[in-house]
């Protein structure tokens, strides 16, 4: 069964960083991209940044690129987010997702860790 | 960036009846590898979102046959033949054609 558990949130004060985290299990963690999405109290959901299976690609989306950074460590089976320079607009939920490898979609998606970004 | 439009935001349905829900994109969906990348998602109170149909209408594994899709281009319909109980929650349509991959706003569905 494929799961993915997102760790790393909590409250956090302006221009202070965060990492977060995010543990699969279920499938060969190496054979997949992996993307961050977030979704905003009362919004939907928001693609941030995806990584290649081997880590050698990243994209982000216009709003995190410079200040995010994603990586990923296949020898611990491990996803990692790394926010800079976070604002009250950075306040979320984040999510962990599974990139499909039929196609260009999320097949599933990891449980959220929360992030409050607040003085 | 594409955008993506739903209608309507809130929807509430007897069960055993059937419910629509539309999203209109700003540009085709449709790829020069002759996909569309059009996709379903239902997100549950307290969960993450759950994938239902891919490509505009393919059901996602475990997806019921109650649930269908259909549309090409921009203009793209989830249909639910006979709501139940279960299927409360917010609907999200996502593209893919581009990046950023980009979501609607969601449609609240709800049991009346």
């Amino acid at each position: 069964q494929v799961q993915l558990v997102g760790s790393g949130g909590g409250v956090v004060r302006p221009g202070k960083p965060l990492r977060l985290s995010c543990t699969p299990s279920g499938f060969s963690f190496s054979d997949y991209a992996l993307h961050w999405v977030r979704q905003a109290p009362g919004k939907g959901p928001e693609w941030l940044s995806v990584i290649s299976h081997d880590g050698s690609n990243k994209l982000y989306a216009d709003s995190v690129k410079g200040r995010f950074t994603i990586s990923r460590d296949n020898s611990k089976n491990m996803l990692y987010l790394q926010m800079n320079s976070l604002t009250g607009d950075d306040t979320a939920i984040y999510y962990c997702a599974r990139g499909a490898n039929t196609g260009w979609f999320f097949d599933h998606w990891g449980r959220g860790t929360l992030v409050t970004v607040s003085s | 960036d594409v955008v993506v439009t739903q209608t309507p935001l809130s929807l509430s349905v007897t069960p055993g009846q059937p419910a629509s829900i539309s999203c209109r994109s700003s540009q085709s969906l449709l790829h020069g590898d002759g996909k569309t990348y059009l996709y379903w998602y239902v997100q549950k109170a307290g969960q993450p979102p759950q994938l239902l149909l891919q490509e505009v209408f393919i059901r996602f594994s475990g997806v019921p046959d109650r649930f269908s899709g259909s549309g090409s281009g921009t203009d793209f319909t989830l249909t639910i033949s006979r709501v139940e109980a279960e299927d409360v929650g917010v609907y999200y349509c996502m593209q893919s054609v581009q990046l950023p991959w980009t979501f609607g706003q969601g449609t609240k569905v709800e049991i009346k």
